[in-house]
């Protein structure tokens, strides 16, 4: 069984651009939720998916958005990128929502803003 | 804010030895709990839950106990390896379709 595969791994982008992340969750797993990594702050929670719909959103700017689409695989995108943005972008899938399941992490996306 | 802590950010033990990291929650209603474990370039992998009415539950050399009394959570590792260095985090689940909180994390060095 696969597990949750996230692309790219890695990027480099400059202030001002535009990124957009992508997460393939476990089969069968309708629930997407995406975590922002950095040194100084740890995991920190974007927003949750399940069936297409946003279930929960962490204190992120608007300029965090995401969405998931019918065969559950979810996508982030990050606006006018800033310096504070470079992080570890990381996905995980579970079965429930809200919390009560077991997620199970990708690798993560890897973001570096010059 | 998050709700979860960490007592001790570092944790280095000699190989062989038995490892404890420490984790402290907030709020008396989590129902649930997790263990992950992230090494070097990875994402978090899970290694143990448990529910709030255990207090104690076990896996293959890993332990959680849990002490809602005074809202602590511990992570026991025996006879720890050097695969076992990695950033362990706690999460907690509070009810009522919250995502989980994770704590900062613990990163723990194995001397061999």
């Amino acid at each position: 069984k696969a597990g949750v595969t996230q692309t790219p791994r890695y990027l480099i982008k400059t202030r001002g651009q535009q990124v957009t992340l992508s997460c393939s969750p476990i089969s069968g797993h309708r629930s997407v939720s995406w975590y922002q990594q950095t040194p100084g702050q740890g995991l920190q929670f974007l927003f949750e998916y399940f069936s297409e719909t946003q279930r929960n959103k962490g204190n992120f700017p608007g300029r965090f958005s995401g969405r998931q689409f019918s065969n559950s695989r979810s996508e982030m995108n990050v606006s006018t990128l800033e310096l504070g943005d470079s992080a570890l972008y990381l996905c995980a899938s579970s079965l429930e929502a809200g919390g009560q399941g077991e997620l199970f992490f990708g690798e993560g996306s890897r973001l570096t803003v010059l | 804010g998050e709700s979860v802590g960490l007592h001790l950010p570092t944790l280095s033990v000699q190989e062989g030895d038995n490892s404890i990291i420490n984790c402290a929650y907030s709020n008396s209603a989590s129902d649930y709990f997790i263990w992950y474990k992230q090494e070097s370039g990875k994402g978090p992998q899970f290694i143990i839950d448990i529910r709030s009415n255990m207090d104690k539950r076990q896996g293959q050399r890993v332990t959680v106990l849990l002490n809602k009394t005074v809202k602590h959570l511990s992570l026991q590792i025996a006879a720890t390896q050097p695969g076992d260095s990695a950033v362990y985090f706690c999460a907690e689940n509070i009810p009522g379709n919250t995502p989980l909180v994770f704590g900062k994390g613990t990163r723990l060095s194995v001397i061999a």
